[in-house]
């Protein structure tokens, strides 16, 4: 039972480069969502996605983007990488709004 | 602005005792609270969670209570194992939105 899968674990990125943060679950959940965790602060929500082809902001979307084309795929793009990403991502889905989270593993992003 | 609080970073508790891990609240239209435990390198998974309805709620050796004129919930971990040293999240979301809110964390040891 995988639950959610993140890939890659940990990344070094150069400024202006760019990415995509892999995430999957096979839970057959409708929500999911990326947060980032910096030091010493509580997780924000970056996107999060309520079903197949549906997208939303969180409450810091800037420099990222998304895209949900199954519902088991939520894969996190970043275009222009800046050393204010760097960050700890995890992804996390929900069977519904308002339902425990369920996070991967995390992918650790330097931006030098 | 940070609209879930634990202004305590690290709690120490000898193994046996009582841990209280303390959380506060800004937007009375919070009605959902959970607490996530995080160990290094992995993501946080899901504690225990209370309701608005509800002043507590018990699980086996976690019980959260939540008092919503002053709205502060606390989590009591009772006996406290070393095992249970890790981060502890909590977490709260409003009916009316997709997004959870997390507060920036409580580092528990419990010392042998």
């Amino acid at each position: 039972n995988a639950g959610v899968t993140q890939t890659p674990k940990f990344r070094i990125l150069k400024i202006g480069q760019s990415m995509t943060l892999q995430c999957a679950q096979d839970m057959n959940h409708n929500y999911m969502y990326w947060y980032r965790q910096d030091p010493g602060m509580g997780l924000k929500l970056i996107y999060y996605s309520v079903g197949a082809g549906i997208t939303d902001k969180g409450e810091v979307p800037n420099g990222y983007n998304v895209s949900r084309s199954t519902t088991e795929d939520f894969p996190l793009r970043l275009e222009l990488a800046a050393p204010s990403q760097t960050s700890v991502y995890f992804c996390a889905s929900s069977i519904t709004t308002n339902e425990k989270l369920f996070f991967g593993s995390g992918t650790q992003l330097s931006v030098l | 602005d940070q609209q879930v609080k634990q202004n305590s970073p690290s709690l120490s508790v000898q193994e046996g005792r009582i841990s209280i891990l303390n959380c506060d609240y800004t937007n009375s239209m919070f009605d959902y609270f959970l607490w996530y435990k995080k160990y290094p390198a992995e993501g946080p998974t899901f504690l225990i969670s209370i309701s608005s309805i509800k002043d507590k709620n018990e699980d086996g050796r976690f019980t959260v209570f939540l008092n919503k004129s002053a709205k502060h919930l606390s989590l009591h971990i009772v006996p406290s194992q070393p095992g249970d040293s890790a981060v502890y999240f909590c977490a709260a979301s409003g009916n009316t939105g997709n997004q959870f809110y997390f507060g920036t964390g409580t580092s528990l040891t419990v010392i042998p």
